[in-house]
């Protein structure tokens, strides 16, 4: 029973390119949320999905990021244009049902932009 | 606004000892308290939960003691161990919403 998937587990992109993070939550899970961790910031959420839905984007940046989930397929956090600043190591959780049960996490990309 | 504070940001403990970490939270609303645990280059860990209906929950080493009036919840790990070395989350959420992480506290277990 395969844990959360996520690659690449590292990533080094030169400004103005793009990365593409990719995250297979477990089997029966639909719920998948997306976290950005910086050294001493803790974890701060970016954005919740449901399959093909949106629910919550309140910490995406207002540009650049995006996410998606699609019916077939793993969750995509796409940022465009990469600054220095974006480096970090972003983190990708599911659930069966939202919320109160708690995550279970994957071992995250490492971004580095240069 | 950091709606989950925690201290210390590090801590060093005795093998054997026990290591307190705490949070404070401010929104009444939350309702769902975890910990995690994380270690370098792993992602973080669900260790323990607590809802605010209880004061303390004891899993193993691991307890949470919360106290709904102060609005502060701890964990305390009995007899630590260098394996415990790790960065240590608290957490809260409400309404099956997401999870809300404060910043962690490193953890260091002296062998």
């Amino acid at each position: 029973n395969a844990g959360v998937m996520q690659n690449p587990r590292h990533l080094v992109r030169r400004r103005g390119q793009e990365a593409r993070l990719r995250c297979s939550p477990m089997k029966g899970h639909s719920h998948v949320y997306w976290y950005r961790q910086l050294p001493e910031e803790g974890l701060k959420f970016m954005v919740y999905l449901q399959k093909e839905n949106i629910i919550d984007e309140s910490g995406m940046p207002k540009e650049r990021f995006s996410a998606e989930f699609p019916k077939e397929g793993p969750s995509i956090l796409r940022i465009q244009q990469v600054v220095r600043g974006d480096s970090a190591a972003y983190f990708c959780a599911s659930s069966l049902q939202p919320g109160r049960h708690g995550y279970t996490f994957g071992s995250g990309t490492r971004l580095t932009v240069v | 606004q950091q709606q989950v504070k925690q201290s210390p940001q590090s801590l060093i403990v005795q093998k054997g000892g026990i290591s307190i970490i705490n949070c404070a939270y401010e929104n009444t609303a939350f309702d769902y308290f975890p910990w995690y645990q994380q270690f370098p280059g792993k992602g973080p860990a669900l260790l323990i939960a607590i809802r605010p209906d209880v004061s303390e929950k004891k899993e193993g080493r691991f307890t949470i003691s919360f106290n709904k009036s102060a609005k502060q919840f701890s964990l305390h790990i009995m007899d630590s161990q260098p394996g415990d070395s790790a960065t240590y989350f608290c957490a809260a959420s409400m309404n099956n919403d997401k999870i809300i992480f404060g910043k962690g506290t490193r953890l260091h277990i002296l062998p």
